[in-house]
């Protein structure tokens, strides 16, 4: 089993829905979770990180916790053009080294 | 612009070569982590270092191997490449302090091609 699952293909969403991303982790005692948003040909950058259950939101992007189903998802409401890109679930499985363990990504496409 | 650099940006390489991948990371940062990004996938990590020690390694061969030096940069050196070694490589600059964010600032990564 993956250390971190996001099983989805890519994504379709006309400008100015919500795109809904969702990821699995395998260990309970992971501590912190991270999405990146990484465009084609560039690096990741981190948008938003999560520790307790829950929703955190920061903008047009909500991260939901839920450790006891071990899931994470990312919510991108009003999507914009520019939020084409491929987002990255990481989780934090090593407290103490910044060690991110990342899934494959899922490829969202806002269509304008 | 995250302020952590990559050395070089593109490199061909054949099987059985070495090569040697150099990041200076962002000021004030003093702990980088090396990442490989196949085609497709998402970052794996290779390795960390913090103050010029090893600080945790991924489920990777010995073949692959760091170095911090006291400025912080890094250097990821790979010995006798495979195919399956061509990737992007990301280097990644966090504080220390910033261990549980996880915020990682990441470099436009090296992409090794191997022949």
């Amino acid at each position: 089993q993956k250390e971190v699952e996001q099983n989805s293909g890519p994504l379709s969403v006309p400008e100015g829905a919500i795109a809904s991303l969702n990821c699995t982790y395998s260990d309970r005692g992971s501590q912190s979770f991270f999405w990146y948003r990484q465009y084609s040909g560039k690096s990741p950058e981190l948008i938003m990180f999560i520790y307790s259950n829950g929703d955190k939101e920061d903008g047009r992007f909500t991260a939901q916790l839920n450790k006891a189903s071990q899931y994470v998802s990312l919510l991108i409401r009003d999507s914009q053009p520019s939020d084409s890109a491929t987002y990255l679930c990481a989780v934090n499985m090593y407290y103490g080294n910044n060690r991110l363990a990342f899934g494959k990504g899922n490829q969202v496409v806002v269509i304008p | 612009e995250t302020g952590v650099t990559q050395s070089p940006t593109h490199l061909i390489k054949t099987r059985g070569q070495q090569v040697t991948l150099r990041c200076s990371s962002q000021s004030g940062h003093n702990t980088v982590s090396w990442y490989q990004q196949a085609l497709g996938q998402g970052p794996q990590f290779i390795f960390q270092y913090y103050r010029e020690e090893e600080n945790g390694r991924g489920n990777f061969p010995p073949r692959f191997s760091g170095l911090q030096f006291p400025n912080y940069s890094s250097e990821l050196n790979v010995n006798a490449l495979e195919l399956d070694d061509s990737a992007l490589y990301l280097c990644a600059s966090s504080a220390r302090l910033a261990v549980n964010t996880g915020e990682l600032f990441f470099g436009e990564g090296s992409r090794l091609t191997v022949l």
